[in-house]
């Protein structure tokens, strides 16, 4: 079977860094992304490793341990538009895209 | 570029009808997919194209959904007859063959009375 897993919902205030964690169990992988959807909005990307390390794009890093079938999506800097869902991706061999439950990002002022 | 475009934005129709749903997907893009969104599910997978044949249509949920994509342009997601518990948010997106990102379109909101 495949799974992701992901906290629910996070909390935190303008300014601050939040990270949000990933484990997955896939029967393929190729790699992980990160989307973004706001309320009734579509999802849009914003980051993909395929790789272990760090990936970093602005305010937004993204990181990947494909031994520990782990990975991360950190926001730096938050800013009251960031409030939205984060779903993280697996990527598998067939070029599809399995995504995690969703995290729910509140901002606060 | 457009983007992904989808119509109609909005569907509300009876228990029993017929449903479809239409997609176009970003020129060039050779891959199309189809998600469902529910509070419940989450973001499901339903169908996917890769130059416009059917490669995977393992998460379509049963026999009263199908899809076709006649052509590079133009794909769509039929439901008949159509139930309740197919409310959802409806999402088409599309990417290059191999490419990293999904382009997401709009999405189809589809109320089932």
């Amino acid at each position: 079977g495949q799974s992701l897993e992901q906290p629910s919902e996070v909390t935190a205030v303008e300014g601050a860094i939040v990270q949000i964690n990933c484990t997955y169990q896939t029967s393929g992988f190729y790699g992980l992304s990160w989307y973004q959807q706001h309320d009734g909005g579509a999802p849009t990307f914003l980051s993909y490793n395929a790789l272990d390390g760090l990936e970093e794009t602005g305010r937004f890093s993204s990181f990947l341990s494909r031994s520990d079938s782990y990975g991360y999506l950190l926001l730096q800097e938050l800013q009251m538009k960031d409030s939205a869902s984060y779903f993280c991706a697996v990527r598998d061999t067939t070029d599809k895209l399995i995504f995690g439950t969703g995290t729910r990002l509140q901002v606060f002022p | 570029d457009a983007g992904v475009i989808q119509s109609p934005r909005h569907e509300v129709t009876e228990m029993g009808q017929e449903v479809t749903l239409r997609c176009k997907p970003i020129s060039g893009h050779n891959s199309l997919f189809w998600y469902r969104q529910t509070m419940m599910r989450g973001l499901e997978l339903l169908i996917y194209f890769n130059n416009n044949v059917p490669i995977d249509d393992s998460g379509m949920p049963e026999d009263r959904f199908s899809a076709k994509m006649p052509n590079a342009s133009f794909s769509t997601l039929k439901i008949q007859p159509s139930e309740p518990r197919d409310s959802a948010v409806y999402f088409c997106a599309s990417s290059q063959r191999g490419g990293r990102e999904q382009y997401f379109g709009p999405g189809t909101r589809l109320t089932v009375t």
